[in-house]
């Protein structure tokens, strides 16, 4: 089955640094979901992306929508020591179809 | 509201022994879901349910069943354990309505499960 790339796997940055990752699919998807799971914890969704183009804040972070719909972007302004866990982008093909695509994750991790 | 609550949190099985994980939720949502995450992997879909009574297969579904009696609970069974069952298993519900979905998928704390 396919599952979406994510770039980087992992992150290790120094605490009010600014992040960037991203995910790439070789097919089209019409929705974009952004996940952070905490250690021993299920995901959480942080930002959900319905348009291509669109870009989207909440708080510190801010995703965008490719416009090919075949990639989305995820930033993360200013970190802080509560932002480490693993960050997760979903894909859904068609609105309506209830099945999510994940990506591999990317790890972020904060040197104080 | 608890929202997706999983029991049991951690489960030691020997092969071929059975389990059930359990799932429930609170928000009278139509459709739920069973996820597992292998290490350093993303979510694959098991199974899924669009409403009590219905089931169908996800990405991953063999060595497992599941059963939708009521629109709270969606149990997920291991008939006979293999060491491949060792994941995190995640239950995750959503509402989904009509044909434009603005779909939020809700998901429990996870159970650990180890086959030896």
């Amino acid at each position: 089955g396919q599952q979406l790339n994510q770039s980087p796997q992992s992150m290790f940055i120094q605490e009010g640094e600014d992040v960037s990752m991203n995910c790439t699919s070789s097919s089209i998807f019409n929705t974009w979901l952004w996940y952070k799971q905490d250690p021993g914890e299920g995901p959480v969704l942080l930002i959900a992306l319905y348009k291509a183009g669109e870009l989207t804040s909440n708080g510190r972070l801010t995703a965008q929508f490719g416009i090919t719909r075949k990639d989305s972007f995820l930033n993360i302004s200013a970190s802080i020591p509560s932002d480490v866990g693993i960050y997760f982008c979903a894909g859904q093909r068609n609105f309506g179809n209830e099945k999510l695509t994940f990506g591999t994750g990317t790890r972020l991790t904060i040197i104080p | 509201n608890a929202g997706v609550t999983q029991t049991p949190k951690f489960r030691i099985l020997k092969i071929g022994q059975s389990m059930t994980l359990q799932c429930t939720q609170d928000m009278n949502h139509n459709y739920m879901y069973w996820y597992r995450q292998d290490p350093g992997m993303g979510l694959k879909l098991i199974y899924y349910s669009v409403g009590a009574g219905i089931t169908d297969k996800g990405e991953v579904p063999n060595g497992y069943n599941v059963s939708r009696s009521t629109t709270e609970d969606f149990p997920l069974r291991l008939e006979l354990a293999a060491p491949s069952q060792t994941s995190v298993y995640f239950c995750a519900s959503s509402y989904i309505a009509g044909t434009i979905a603005q779909e939020t998928q809700y998901f429990g704390p996870g159970t650990r499960l180890l086959v030896l």
